[in-house]
């Protein structure tokens, strides 16, 4: 199957840094991809919709300039915490279809913790 | 909008007896439905998807479900459960349109007792 690999696994950062976590699709292009939140023992959320070569797409509630999102080509899309908080520690996974009539392929995922 | 329900939050289960987990969904159009596993710290592993055909779905691990459009149901299933399916559980449904923008259930705990 295609494969979509997050960058980094883990990271700790300290409160009021900024944190990027990166999403490649391996072995397909992906002009859409998919960025989730997972608060600890919950679900996930959608956050946002990365769009190749334009804005992404928010889900409401989402605070755009908080996190920022770029797709900057068709094989990678970057979500960047901004002037990170304790509260924004939380579980962050990507997705991407390689399209046609199949499912989206799911990064291993981001955890955060922010310190 | 489409949802996902998962009424059971957590389920105990005796290692080798049979396991169900409920899916309901609300959804406009034709469904896509699928079933996550998630092992404690990690990411997601698929175990199955719907999208068209038959309506009992296999996949893997042994385990499988049944779309049942009239009960908007997408209940997973295992004959006889492993220690190591303890895990949690997530129904999933999804628009293709959307390139599988994918809607959650809330997820349900499995634990496994030997």
């Amino acid at each position: 199957g295609a494969v979509v690999s997050q960058h980094p696994s883990r990271v700790i950062c300290k409160s009021g840094t900024s944190v990027k976590i990166e999403c490649r699709s391996l072995d397909f292009q992906a002009t859409t991809m998919f960025w989730y939140r997972q608060f600890p023992k919950k679900s996930l959320m959608l956050m946002a919709t990365s769009n190749e070569g334009s804005k992404a797409t928010y889900e409401q509630g989402v605070e755009k300039d908080k996190f920022l999102i770029n797709h900057a080509s068709l094989t990678l899309s970057t979500l960047t915490v901004t002037s990170a908080h304790p509260e924004d520690s939380s579980f962050y996974i990507c997705s991407a279809p390689p399209g046609g009539n199949t499912e989206a392929f799911f990064g291993q995922g981001t955890r955060l913790t922010v310190v | 909008a489409q949802s996902v329900t998962q009424p059971d939050i957590h389920i105990t289960v005796s290692e080798g007896a049979s396991l169900e987990l409920r899916c309901n969904y609300s959804y406009g159009a034709t469904p896509y439905l699928f079933w996550y596993v998630q092992s404690p710290g990690q990411g997601l592993q698929l175990l199955l998807k719907y999208f068209s055909g038959d309506t009992l779905v296999q996949g893997i691990k042994g385990f499988e479900a049944e779309f049942k459009r009239s009960q908007s149901s997408f209940n997973l299933r295992k004959p006889s459960v492993h220690w190591s399916d303890a895990a949690e559980y997530f129904c999933a449904v999804g628009e293709l349109a959307a390139g599988n923008k994918l809607t959650f259930g809330g997820g349900t705990r499995v634990l496994v007792k030997p």
